[in-house]
């Protein structure tokens, strides 16, 4: 089973920055930290990965704790199509090239 | 790059009969995967395929379910006999080979209501 801890829901205003927090206490020393989204009726998307530094792409940038115990992901101007399930993926949700998906974050942004 | 494909999108039958899902992963990639979403239980990997081996199919629900990749550019995924408690959204995802990638590519799904 994914051992990571996720919010069920967060809401965000529009043009505000989109902070996901993701604790995965159990994590191990060579264990990414992963963060997919999915926008109602489309599949999965992947935002970002992470081992131990910081990570910034044109989606979003990932802030990983110094003990590597929890992680945030941050949407800087999140906006109405950001609104989706977000899930953090981590300790034993990665194996062999499997994903294993928990429940996430449904992150609604508002005007 | 069109991305995965997957067809059909939307797939209504009735129980008993057999249901081909089908998938066309993105060019190169090595990886196939075969998901299942339901409200009940979420995403759940059924099976997937490195270089068209089946690697991992622990996740088939039963023997009514078989999944194929006959070459690098196809895989069908299918049901029969289909049953009600099949309905869900079926997504096919593809990955290349860095290692362990787990950058998923996934399609937009195929919808199967089975009455």
């Amino acid at each position: 089973d994914a051992k990571t801890t996720q919010p069920p829901s967060m809401d965000c205003a529009e043009g505000r920055a989109a902070n996901l927090p993701c604790n995965h206490s159990t994590i191990s020393g060579n264990e990414y930290v992963y963060w997919y989204r999915q926008i109602h009726s489309q599949g999965p998307q992947y935002i970002i990965h992470g081992l131990k530094n910081n990570e910034t792409n044109e989606m979003a940038s990932l802030i990983i704790t110094e003990d590597r115990k929890s992680s945030t992901l941050i949407l800087p101007h999140a906006t109405l199509r950001d609104t989706a399930v977000y899930y953090c993926i981590g300790p034993g949700g990665t194996s062999y090239g499997k994903l294993t998906f928990g429940q996430g974050t449904i992150l609604t942004v508002h005007p | 790059d069109a991305g995965v494909i997957q067809s059909p999108r939307h797939e209504v039958t009735e129980m008993g009969q057999e249901v081909t899902l089908r998938c066309k992963p993105i060019s190169g990639h090595d990886y196939l995967f075969w998901y299942r979403q339901t409200m009940m239980r979420g995403l759940e990997l059924l099976i997937y395929f490195n270089n068209n081996v089946p690697i991992d199919d622990s996740g088939m629900p039963e023997d009514r379910f078989s999944a194929k990749m006959p070459n690098a550019s196809f895989s069908t995924l299918k049901i029969q006999p289909s049953e009600p408690r099949d309905s869900a959204v079926y997504f096919c995802a593809s990955s290349p080979t860095h290692g362990y990638s787990y950058e998923q590519y996934f399609g937009p799904g195929t919808r199967l209501t089975v009455t």
